[in-house]
């Protein structure tokens, strides 16, 4: 159980392009979904913590209109890439709180981003 | 503000001897505290978590951590390496609030034959 699917696992895209990533959470209701960047051998930082029905909440330094989040749906959280550039190659990954009481947390398995 | 601190980038052990991936943290409030493993190109998976409960944790394939206040650390422990282990591990803090999560830089171990 509390299983998070992203996709795509993997993405080349031009510079310019958009690129979007889903996350979604199988077999539960996730109101609350987060969004961090992985650098290649850095830690995760979180970038951003998606509400259901309502804006997500950016962290400092993270540009909104270039990474748009969406949380249209208990289940289905989306971030969305805008006019990628090389800088924005990285990894990204998503969670869920599955467990309030608990502080269970279920991770995505990633999305590598790698924009030529 | 919460923050953790995980000494040392890198920790090479052999098959079967002990391993010790040492996380230190702050917190103002009482912590929540967490350690996840990352195999390449994968998302994390939770080893174990202190939720103010027991302070010596027990989590998955063997590892277990211990929760000392007065030292603040929650330093993760395995009696036997295996190769299997070999992977990137996190340590990381939440607050009570449980809405974020911050994580340590990372410790990569490596397990020799």
């Amino acid at each position: 159980g509390a299983v998070v699917s992203q996709h795509p696992s993997w993405v080349i895209c031009k510079s310019g392009t958009s690129v979007k990533i889903e996350c979604r959470s199988l077999d539960f209701q996730a109101t609350t979904m987060f969004w961090y960047r992985q650098f290649p051998k850095q830690s995760l930082m979180l970038m951003a913590t998606s509400n259901e029905g309502s804006k997500a909440t950016y962290e400092q330094g993270v540009e909104k209109d270039k990474f748009l989040i969406n949380h249209a749906s208990l289940t289905l959280s989306t971030l969305t890439v805008t006019s990628a550039h090389p800088e924005d190659s990285s990894f990204y990954i998503c969670s869920a709180r599955w467990d309030s009481n608990n502080y269970g947390y279920t991770f995505g398995s990633g999305t590598r981003l790698t924009v030529v | 503000a919460q923050s953790v601190t995980q000494l040392g980038s890198h920790v090479s052990v052999s098959e079967g001897a002990l391993v010790l991936l040492r996380c230190n943290y702050s917190s103002s409030v009482p912590p929540y505290l967490f350690w996840y493993v990352q195999y390449p190109n994968q998302g994390l998976q939770l080893l174990l978590k202190y939720t103010s409960a027991a302070t010596l944790v027990k989590g998955i394939n063997g590892f277990e951590a211990e929760f000392k206040k007065s030292e603040t650390s929650f330093h993760l422990t395995k009696p036997s390496a295996h190769m299997s282990d070999a992977a990137e591990y996190f340590c990381a803090v939440s607050d009570t609030g449980g809405f974020k999560t911050i994580f340590g830089a990372g410790t990569r171990l490596f397990v020799k034959a």
